[in-house]
């Protein structure tokens, strides 16, 4: 199984750019998380969904933030426009019946 | 609303003598805590982890406790080794899937 598999790995991009991060779960799990992770707020959940849709988006920061799940395979975390306080690291994670979380590599982004 | 606290925020012990890491959380419903542990510029890792059903589980070194009427639940390393070091989340779930993480608490063993 190759796990979570998240795309890019690093993104580097200036104040103003919109900014799409990708996720595709573990076959067969039924949920999908996308989290942050900074030095000051620790790991936040933005938004998770069950069986692609959306249930609980109470952590998306603003409006500049949305995610999709248009199939079972493949999740977009979009920023737009994107600011310099979005620098952080960006987790995937699915899950199965049994609620284990698994995470994928993290994108590292970086806002100039 | 729920919210997961976790001490102490950072750890040093000597390598061999023992670890714990403890945890409380807030939602009286959550029945599944799961500890991770992240090593620099890596994801978290699952770990080990504990259902409400029962008190204990243990994994060679790692054990988890669980005490459902204190809302409390810890992490005992033992024989600790310098690979150990790393930051160590728990968490619970709220709501069936949610997580709620803790602070992190930063694992250093020394030699």
């Amino acid at each position: 199984d190759a796990g979570v598999i998240q795309s890019p790995r690093h993104e580097v991009t200036e104040m103003g750019q919109e900014v799409t991060l990708r996720c595709k779960p573990i076959s067969g799990h039924n949920s999908l998380f996308w989290y942050r992770q900074t030095m000051m707020r620790g790991l936040e959940l933005l938004i998770y969904f069950n069986n692609n849709v959306p249930i609980d988006d109470s952590g998306m920061p603003e409006d500049r933030f949305s995610a999709k799940m248009p199939n079972a395979s493949f999740s977009t975390l979009k920023i737009q426009p994107s600011e310099p306080r979005d620098s952080a690291v960006y987790f995937c994670a699915s899950s199965g019946v049994r609620d284990t979380q698994y995470f994928g590599p993290g994108t590292r982004l970086t806002v100039l | 609303g729920e919210n997961v606290e976790q001490h102490p925020s950072t750890l040093s012990v000597q390598e061999g003598d023992s670890a714990v890491i403890k945890c409380t959380y807030s939602d009286s419903a959550s029945n599944y805590f799961p500890w991770y542990k992240q090593e620099l510029g890596k994801r978290p890792q699952l770990i080990i982890d504990i259902r409400s059903n029962v008190g204990e589980k243990k994994d060679q070194r790692i054990a988890v406790t669980l005490n459902k009427t204190a809302k409390h639940f810890s992490l005992h390393i033992t024989e600790t080794q310098p690979e150990d070091s790393a930051v160590y989340f728990c968490a619970a779930n709220v709501g069936g899937d949610k997580l709620i993480f803790g602070t992190g608490t930063r694992l250093q063993v020394f030699p």
